[in-house]
Formats: C-alpha cells, sequence, structure tokens
C-alpha cells in the first residue's frame, strides 16, 4: 500500500491520558499535514512541515498538542492530558511540493476520550 | 479570517438527477481550490482549480471556479447511490511566513442518492 498510513485507527483513552498518533505520508512527499475533525465539520487544520521543518501551527493547537517529524519522513502528533474535547478524528495528509499540491490523505485516528 | 462556506449543507436526490453543489470563499493569498469526496473515513482527491472558467471533468462530475465571484461548483450528472458521500470544498492558501502552502475546509454537503 503507497498510501498515507495512520496508526492506530481507533483510540480510546481515559481523560488526562496522553496518546501519540503517527502518520507515514507516500514516500516522495515532502509536505505532511495535520487535521482535525469533528462530526459534520469538515476538518480543521492543525499543523504543517515541509520535510523536518514544522512551517505553520494553527491557533486551535494548544500546548498540550506538539507534532513531530524529526526526519522528515513520518511524524508523530501527541495530545498530553487529553480532554473530551478532544474526542475527534485525526487526519493526516501529505502532499508532493511546490508544483503538486493536492493532499492525499491517511485513513485517520479515531480519538474517543472517555 | 479565511471562510470557505459550502451550500447546501444537505441533499437528498434520486438516482439519476443531476445535483450542483456550491463553494464559496473569502480568502487572502488564493493559490487554488480543491474538491474531495469523502465517505466514510479520508477524503479523497476529486479536482484542483487554479484557473477561473476552466472545466474539469471526470465522468460524470465536473468543477468550474469562478475567481471573480469567489466561488466554485461541483456538478454530478445521472447521480447513482455510489455518489452519497460529504463532497468537501478546501482552498489552498499560501502561507506567507514560513513558506508553503495549507488546506482550509468548508463544512461539507452531505448528498445522500436514493434508488
Amino acid at each position: 500500500d503507497t498510501g498515507v498510513s495512520q496508526n492506530p485507527r481507533h483510540k480510546i483513552t481515559k481523560r488526562g491520558q496522553n496518546v501519540t498518533f503517527r502518520c507515514d505520508p507516500i514516500s516522495e512527499h515532502n509536505r505532511l499535514y495535520w487535521y482535525r475533525q469533528t462530526l459534520g465539520q469538515g476538518p480543521e487544520f492543525l499543523t504543517y512541515f515541509q520535510n523536518e521543518a514544522q512551517l505553520e501551527k494553527s491557533r486551535l493547537l494548544s500546548d498540550r498538542f506538539s507534532a513531530e517529524r524529526p526526519k522528515g519522513s513520518f511524524s508523530t502528533l501527541e495530545i498530553q492530558r487529553t480532554e473530551q474535547g478532544d474526542s475527534a478524528m485525526y487526519l493526516c495528509a501529505s502532499s508532493l511540493g511546490v508544483m503538486n499540491t493536492e493532499a492525499f490523505f491517511g485513513q485517520g485516528t479515531r480519538l474517543t476520550v472517555v | 479570517e479565511d471562510k470557505v462556506v459550502q451550500s447546501p449543507l444537505s441533499l437528498v436526490v434520486h438516482e439519476g438527477d443531476t445535483v450542483t453543489l456550491n463553494c464559496s470563499y473569502e480568502v487572502t493569498n488564493f493559490r487554488s481550490l480543491l474538491w474531495y469526496k469523502q465517505e466514510k473515513k479520508a477524503p479523497t482527491f476529486l479536482f484542483m482549480l487554479t484557473s477561473s472558467g476552466i472545466e474539469k471533468k471526470s465522468g460524470r462530475l465536473s468543477s468550474i471556479l469562478d475567481k471573480k465571484e469567489l466561488s466554485s461548483i461541483l456538478n454530478i450528472t445521472a447521480t447513482q447511490t455510489g455518489d452519497s458521500a460529504i463532497y468537501l470544498c478546501a482552498v489552498e492558501i499560501w502561507v506567507l511566513t514560513g513558506g508553503g502552502n495549507k488546506l482550509t475546509f468548508g463544512t461539507g454537503t452531505q448528498l445522500k442518492v436514493e434508488l
């Protein structure tokens, strides 16, 4: 499978716990995005990497959220001290670069905070 | 603040009908407009539009961008039950600080095609 891969697909956690999600983009894509989607809404931008550099973070991304892309390949999104409001689908997307910017999405990680 | 608005929010049609979905935007540093189809999980890419007035077509789906009106439409002809999905419009915006670009999505149009 050469598409964008996200793990885990589902995560149920207790409020206050930390969670980490992983995204493996399409191999030659140097841009990687994280989005959050709640029921009835379109995806909301969280953050964006070009190679290993994190170029923008949304104001939606509180201090409890951190994302990394250490070697410019896979990325992780960590949420510390989870709250019920963090329950959502977390989507990762990647794109090739400047001239080919269509983003291709992974299947998402569904987070439920109980 | 960048804004992408889609209408209608939801739509129910019968197989064979033609539908038109709308997307309007108010953004700074527009680069392109994209349409995605979202069924159960990940949005799948349909079209990317950068130039006004040039129709993009794929089978029964077509889309066109009007930069003067800051809008786009997505047409689906001879709808089938398999077209039932959420159709998302996204606008690609240049990010001036730090470079690159990002997508801002609308809330989507939920389309249901009945027999």
